[in-house]
């Protein structure tokens, strides 16, 4: 089946920059997403893109696409300790309307 | 709007017991989902329906049965509880690009 790959933990200082990054298999995938969830609570949409895009923006977040290499990165810019939380990449392809997940990555910030 | 909303919360049961996970959604979406979340192992999917009256296997299907009441809930059945079940169960609702996900419910079968 199709994979989403994404490291399992990523370690940053409060004020610096993150950058988690995803892979995936799936070359028909049409929508990338990025969900956020915190503590205890359900996943939330964070953002997504369309595969003929290679970038995205959104105050904080930025999104990378790099469909050659099939790979996805998220930019959190001036982290906060609200960020805290576990990221999931997921992508759709265009036959599909279910997404594949990847496994998340904690991300934990130090004040 | 109160989104997706799951029960219970939380739930003990002893191996061989059964019980329903409840889930209701109130943006009148037509797909619903039931996902189970173990550390390490990300999100997968248990059952989908994607409208009223359809039910589809997803990844691990087995050991659950589903339910597509009406548009608005989707219950999730352990008929016999195994300790292997034990995790924490999202459903979720989409409509076009987005899935919304309720809370979940933290299940550990003894």
């Amino acid at each position: 089946g199709e994979d989403v790959e994404q490291s399992l933990f990523l370690s940053v200082r409060e004020g610096d920059s993150s950058v988690i990054n995803c892979t995936y298999t799936d070359s028909s995938s049409t929508y990338l997403y990025w969900y956020k969830q915190e503590p205890g609570a359900g996943l939330q949409l964070l953002t997504y893109i369309f595969s003929n895009m290679d970038m995205k923006q959104d105050q904080r977040l930025t999104v990378l696409l790099n469909k050659k290499d099939k790979h996805l990165s998220l930019r959190i810019a001036d982290t906060q300790t609200g960020d805290s939380a576990i990221y999931f990449c997921a992508e759709r392809g265009g036959g599909s309307y279910i997404p594949t997940f990847g496994r998340g990555t904690s991300l934990i910030v130090h004040p | 709007n109160a989104g997706v909303t799951q029960t219970p919360k939380f739930q003990v049961l002893k191996t061989g017991q059964s019980m329903t996970l409840q889930c209701a959604q109130d943006m009148n979406h037509n797909s619903m989902y039931w996902y189970r979340q173990d550390p390490g192992m990300g999100l997968r999917l248990i059952y989908y329906s994607a409208s009223e009256g359809t039910t589809d296997k997803g990844e691990v299907p087995n050991g659950y049965n589903v339910s597509r009441l009406n548009k608005r809930e989707f219950s999730l059945r352990l008929e016999s509880a195994a300790p292997s079940q034990t995790s924490v169960y999202f459903c979720a609702s989409s409509e076009n690009n987005e899935q919304f996900f309720g809370p979940g419910t933290r299940l550990t079968v003894l």
